[in-house]
C-alpha cells in the first residue's frame, strides 16, 4: 500500500530555515514525479514544486524560487523541502504528492505545519 | 503563470442537485486539467481528469469537461459525501497552478 508521511514542520522565527522530509512506502520513489503543495490556514491550495523521479527535472512556484531547494534519496525513498528565508506568508501545511499519469496526484501525505512566526 | 480562476468561490446545495463549478484558465491549456476534492482537515484527493475522463474507481456522478480555457466539472446527482472544497489544477504548464477552490456545503 503506498504511504506517504511528512516531517519536520514546526515554529520557525522570520528569516529562518526548515526543511521538511516526506518518507514514502508501498512503491519506488525513482519512478515517479514527486510534488510540494502548501495550504495557508483558511486558504487554497498553492502548488510549490515538483521533481522529477531521477531528478532528471525541478521545478519551483516563483513564490518560493531561490529560497526553496526540493530534493530526493531514493535509497532511503524520501523527499526533502529546504526551505530558506521564511516568512509569515510561508506559514501554511505542507502536503508532498506522489505524480502519476496524466500529472494526477494520486497519493498525499497527511500534511506538516510549518508556522512562521516571531 | 498560468492564473486559473474557480467559479462560484462557494455554493449551496442539497442531497440530490446537480452541481457545476466552472474552472477558466489564463492561457490555453488544451486539456490538461485535473479536479480535486478536499475535506476539512485532510489531504485532497483526486478527483478527476478532463483529459482522461473517468478514472477508475471515481463514482460515475463525476464528470468533467473543457479545453482550451474553460473548463466544468459537474457532480450529477449530489451524496452526502460530496460536501467539500473542490479545486481544478491545471498541469499543461509545469508550473503547476491551482484553482482558488469552491465549496460545496449544505443548503
Amino acid at each position: 500500500e503506498v504511504h506517504l508521511v511528512e516531517s519536520g514542520g514546526g515554529l520557525v522565527k522570520p528569516g529562518g530555515s526548515l526543511r521538511l522530509s516526506c518518507a514514502g512506502s508501498g512503491f519506488t520513489f525513482s519512478y515517479y514525479t514527486m510534488n510540494w503543495v502548501r495550504q495557508a490556514p483558511g486558504k487554497g491550495l498553492e502548488w510549490v514544486s515538483s521533481i522529477g523521479g531521477s531528478g532528471e527535472y525541478i521545478y519551483y512556484a516563483d513564490s518560493v524560487k531561490g529560497r526553496f531547494t526540493v530534493s530526493m534519496d531514493n535509497d532511503k525513498n524520501s523527499l526533502y523541502l529546504q526551505m530558506n528565508s521564511l516568512s509569515a506568508d510561508d506559514t501554511a501545511v505542507y502536503y508532498c504528492a506522489r505524480e502519476i499519469g496524466g500529472s494526477i496526484s494520486d497519493y498525499w501525505g497527511q500534511g506538516t505545519l510549518v508556522t512562521v512566526s516571531s | 503563470d498560468i492564473q486559473m480562476t474557480q467559479s462560484p468561490s462557494s455554493l449551496s446545495a442539497s442531497v440530490g442537485d446537480r452541481v457545476t463549478i466552472t474552472c477558466r484558465a489564463s492561457q490555453n491549456i488544451n486539456n490538461y486539467l485535473n479536479w480535486y476534492q478536499q475535506k476539512p482537515g485532510k489531504a485532497p484527493k483526486f478527483v478527476i481528469s478532463t483529459a482522461s475522463s473517468l478514472q477508475s474507481g471515481v463514482p460515475s456522478r463525476f464528470s468533467a469537461s473543457g479545453s482550451g480555457t474553460d473548463f466544468t466539472f459537474t457532480i450529477a446527482s449530489l451524496q452526502p459525501e460530496d460536501f467539500a472544497t473542490y479545486y481544478c489544477q491545471q498541469t499543461y504548464s509545469t508550473l503547476r497552478t491551482f484553482g482558488q477552490g469552491t465549496k460545496v456545503d449544505v443548503k
